[in-house]
């Protein structure tokens, strides 16, 4: 079973900054299987990103992905108040098709 | 638009059975993969299982906590995606996500998610 360790587990910033999140996975995943997803408290999760780094439709560019192999990167740039949310990696690279255990991003 | 409704979620005894039903509209639903993802209360996201499209055999794939007691299955003929599950633990309480599986030279991803629906296993 491949393990996504996300950081940090919290992360407190302000309107405006950049955020910077990371995935880390426990073995190699192809980049066309590490996805990025956003939920917010009583919703759904929402697709941010895909192929670890297009954007979803309807996703704004502030939002980016990059990485490849082990080491994955979900940056937001210029934090809007609706930004704050939990964010998942997964992979489907390989069964069972795991997730991160999520990163809080919260208003510092 | 691309809707996924889930429903069949309540209250169930530890040992007993549910089916959850996800009724999807709006796209081509026998061309999908379709994955179960649930949500404990307060925790993270689990990958529960797998069900491939007409293509693919409609083979199916599950998490090892899941394994041999839930099992997906679809019905083509009626957009529906279900989620049998038998010897249901304590442990298996929370809400159930249907997402519809999307396949391209991108890469596969969940790009569309139901809202979900809450199933507790309590005595």
């Amino acid at each position: 079973e491949i393990v996504l360790t996300q950081s940090p587990g919290t992360l407190s910033l302000s309107p405006g900054e950049r955020a910077t999140l990371s995935c880390r996975a426990s073995q190699s995943v192809s980049s066309s299987y590490l996805v990025w997803h956003q939920q917010k408290p009583g919703q759904a999760p929402r697709l941010l990103i895909y192929g670890a780094s297009s954007r979803a439709t309807g996703i704004p560019d502030r939002f980016s992905g990059s990485g490849s192999g082990t080491d994955f990167t979900l940056t937001i740039t210029r934090l809007e108040p609706e930004d704050f949310a939990v964010y998942y990696c997964q992979q489907y690279g390989s069964s069972p098709y795991t997730f991160g255990q999520g990163t809080k991003l919260e208003i510092k | 638009e691309v809707q996924l409704v889930e429903s069949g979620g309540g209250l169930v005894q530890p040992g007993g059975s549910l089916r959850l039903s996800c009724a999807a509209s709006g796209f081509s639903f026998s061309d999908h993969y379709m994955d179960w993802v649930r949500q404990a209360p307060g925790k993270g996201l689990e990958w529960v299982g797998r069900i491939r499209n007409k293509v693919d055999s409609y083979t199916t794939e599950y998490a090892a906590s899941v394994k041999g007691r839930f099992t997906v299955s679809r019905d083509d003929s009626k957009n529906s995606l279900y989620l049998q599950m038998n010897s249901l633990k304590t442990e298996d309480t929370a809400v159930y996500y249907c997402a519809r599986g999307h396949y391209d030279s991108g890469g596969y991803r969940n790009d569309h998610w139901g809202q979900g629906t809450l199933v507790t296993v309590s005595s």
